[in-house]
C-alpha cells in the first residue's frame, strides 16, 4: 500500500498561470479531501468527494479553484490565473468512508510556489 | 464556524519526561483524530476516538465530545517524538477542522 501519491511534489507558477494538482487516493477508499495549509491560516478545508461525487465545496475560492474526480483511481486540483496568496501545501487526503467516523490518510502534498 | 483551540503552540521536554496537548472546542464534535507531521511532511494518523480513550505506546489520547475537548499524553519522551502534532474534529458538514498545532522538541 503506497498510500496517498500525490504529483508534482513541488510546483512553481508565475502570476496568472495555470496549475494541476494530482492525488492518487488509497485503493478502495471512497472519500478524497483536499486540504491547504499555509503558516498563517494552517490547516484549512478545501473540498471533498465521496464515490467520485462532489460532497462538499464550501472551503473552495469559488473563482479560480476547481476540483474534480473523474475515477476512483484519481482526484484533481486545478487553480486558474494563480496569485501569489495562493502559495501554499496543497494536501489530499482519503479514507474509506465518511460518516464522522473514519480515519484519514493524508498524501505528503504539493508545494505550490506562485512568483 | 466549527473552531479548535490546541495549546501550547510550542512545548519542550527533556528525554523521559512527558506532558500534555490539549484541544479545545467551539462546537460539539462527533470525533477527534491526532496526527503528527513527519520529517517529510506527511501527517501521520495516531488516534481517532468517537469517545473515551484509546492508548499506544507511549501515547494516549483522550476524547469528551460533551465537555468539548481532547487531550494527547506523551510519556517517557523521545528524541523522534519531536515534530509538530495537530488535533482535528469532526464536527458539521463531515469535515475535518484542525487545530494550530503544538511543535514539540524533546532535548537530551
Amino acid at each position: 500500500n503506497a498510500g496517498v501519491i500525490q504529483t508534482p511534489r513541488h510546483k512553481v507558477t508565475g502570476k496568472g498561470q495555470e496549475a494541476t494538482l494530482w492525488c492518487e487516493p488509497i485503493s478502495g477508499h471512497s472519500a478524497v479531501f483536499w486540504y491547504r495549509q499555509t503558516i498563517v491560516q494552517g490547516l484549512e478545508f478545501l473540498t471533498y468527494f465521496r464515490n467520485q461525487a462532489p460532497i462538499d465545496d464550501s472551503g473552495m475560492p469559488k473563482e479560480r479553484f476547481s476540483a474534480q474526480m473523474p475515477n476512483q483511481s484519481h482526484s484533481t486540483l486545478k487553480i486558474q490565473s494563480t496569485q501569489p496568496q495562493d502559495s501554499a501545501v496543497y494536501l489530499c487526503a482519503s479514507s474509506l468512508d465518511w460518516g464522522g467516523a473514519e480515519t484519514l490518510y493524508f498524501g505528503s502534498g504539493t508545494r505550490l510556489t506562485v512568483l | 464556524g466549527d473552531q479548535v483551540e490546541q495549546s501550547p503552540s510550542a512545548l519542550s521536554l527533556h528525554e523521559g519526561t512527558g506532558s500534555a496537548l490539549r484541544c479545545n472546542f467551539t462546537t460539539t464534535m462527533r470525533a477527534v483524530q491526532w496526527f503528527r507531521k513527519n520529517s517529510r511532511g506527511s501527517l501521520i494518523n495516531l488516534f481517532y476516538l468517537a469517545s473515551g480513550t484509546k492508548e499506544n505506546g507511549r501515547l494516549k489520547s483522550a476524547f469528551d465530545s460533551k465537555e468539548r475537548y481532547s487531550t494527547l499524553h506523551i510519556r517517557d519522551a523521545q528524541l523522534e517524538d519531536s515534530g509538530t502534532y495537530f488535533c482535528a474534529g469532526s464536527g458539521s458538514f463531515n469535515k475535518l477542522t484542525f487545530g494550530a498545532g503544538t511543535r514539540l522538541a524533546v532535548c537530551p
